[in-house]
Parts: C-alpha cells; sequence; structure tokens
C-alpha cells in the first residue's frame, strides 16, 4: 500500500512570490492533515480536512495561507505571498478514521524562502 | 496555548546502552503518542498509550503514561545504531479529536 505522497520534496523561493505544496493521502482515508515543522521543533498543526471539509483551520494564518481538498481525495497548500519566517517543512498526513490518533505522514516538502 | 516540554532535547550514548526520555506538560491529556523522525521523513507512530499508568512494549521500546495525566516517558532498551533519529511525544487533550499537540523532540544519537 503507497503512503501519503507530497510533492515538491523542496523548494526555494524569494519572498513575497507564491508557493503551493501537493499531498495525495494513503487510499480510503478521509481525514488529512497539514502541518508546519519548523527547524528543531515538533509539527504543529495548520488545518484538518474531513473529506472535503476543513473542520479545524484555527491554527492556519488566513492572511497568506490557503487550502483545499476539492474531491475530497488530494489536497493543496497555498501561500502567498512567502515570507522568510515560512521557511519550514510542511508535513501532510492522512487518517483512516474520523478523529482516530492514527495518522501517517508524508515525507513533507522542504521550503527555503530567501 | 498547550505545549508539551520534552527532555532530554538530546543525546549521545554508546551501543547497547539504555536510553530514557521524557515529557511533561501543564495540561491533562487523554492519549499520550511516541513518534520517531528520520532525517528527510515524516514522523512514524511507535507506540500509543490510553489511560493513565499504562505501561506498553513495542520491541525494545517501552513506554508509560503517567498517573497524573500530564506526563510520558519512552525507554528504549539495548540501544543499535538504526535508533538514531528525533524522537517526539504527541499528546490528545481531547480524544478522538485528532488534534495531536506534538512536543520539541529528542534527539538521539548512537556511536556503534
Amino acid at each position: 500500500e503507497a503512503g501519503v505522497v507530497q510533492s515538491p520534496r523542496y523548494k526555494i523561493i524569494e519572498k513575497k512570490q507564491p508557493v503551493a505544496f501537493w499531498c495525495n493521502p494513503i487510499s480510503g482515508h478521509n481525514t488529512l492533515y497539514w502541518y508546519r515543522q519548523n527547524l528543531g521543533q515538533g509539527p504543529e498543526l495548520l488545518i484538518r480536512y474531513e473529506n472535503e471539509e476543513a473542520v479545524d483551520d484555527s491554527q492556519l494564518p488566513k492572511d497568506r495561507f490557503s487550502a483545499e481538498r476539492l474531491k475530497g481525495v488530494d489536497s493543496t497548500l497555498k501561500i502567498q505571498p512567502a515570507e522568510l519566517g515560512d521557511s519550514a517543512v510542511y508535513l501532510c498526513a492522512s487518517s483512516p478514521s474520523r478523529g482516530s490518533y492514527e495518522q501517517y505522514f508524508g515525507p513533507g516538502t522542504r521550503l527555503t524562502v530567501t | 496555548g498547550q505545549q508539551l516540554n520534552q527532555s532530554p532535547q538530546s543525546m549521545f550514548i554508546q551501543e547497547g546502552e539504555d536510553v530514557s526520555m521524557n515529557c511533561t506538560s501543564s495540561s491533562i491529556f487523554n492519549t499520550w503518542l511516541w513518534y520517531k523522525q528520520d532525517p528527510g521523513e515524516g514522523p512514524v507512530l511507535l507506540i500509543a498509550l490510553y489511560k493513565a499508568g499504562e505501561l506498553t512494549s513495542n520491541g525494545r521500546l517501552t513506554a508509560q503514561f503517567g498517573i497524573t495525566r500530564k506526563d510520558s516517558f519512552l525507554n528504549i532498551s539495548a540501544s543499535i545504531p538504526s535508533d538514531v533519529g528525533i524522537y517526539f511525544c504527541a499528546g490528545q487533550i481531547r480524544r478522538n479529536t485528532g488534534k495531536l499537540i506534538f512536543g520539541q523532540g529528542t534527539t538521539l544519537q548512537v556511536k556503534p
């Protein structure tokens, strides 16, 4: 069974540019998470989806971040415009059932903003 | 917001030694989890704990859910080089919400 797929794996952009990350969860997993992991820190939740619905986006900086999961499968996280402080690893995770602690993480996208 | 404090921040040990790390919080958690993250990869779940006092093993790993529900520890026995990585504790304040709060990690290095 394929794991969580994320692309790109690495991205370097200049500040003020837009950037997008893509995630394809494990087949059949209805719950999808986006996390941000700063250097030397644990992951921090940005947004959680149940199918197409964003059920927890309280930690998403909505002035510059947006996310979508239009068909309840893959998802895109966007930053526009990027700032220097956005440099981090963006992790996607999926879960087989609503509210489950069993979260399967992808390898992440390492973003560097210069 | 809620925070989990992990200690130690890093460890450098000899192969074959036992390792102990812990995680504390000012908040009560209903679920405690331990993850391992290898370089360039996402965290992988090692052990999940559901009730106060619970002691659970997974091979050479043993974890306990503290009686106060505000702490947890992870032990690794007879460490081997592939144990190298970053170990994160994570907690769930309300069960079945899927909302995890992660500690800042303990980096483990093992000298062959």
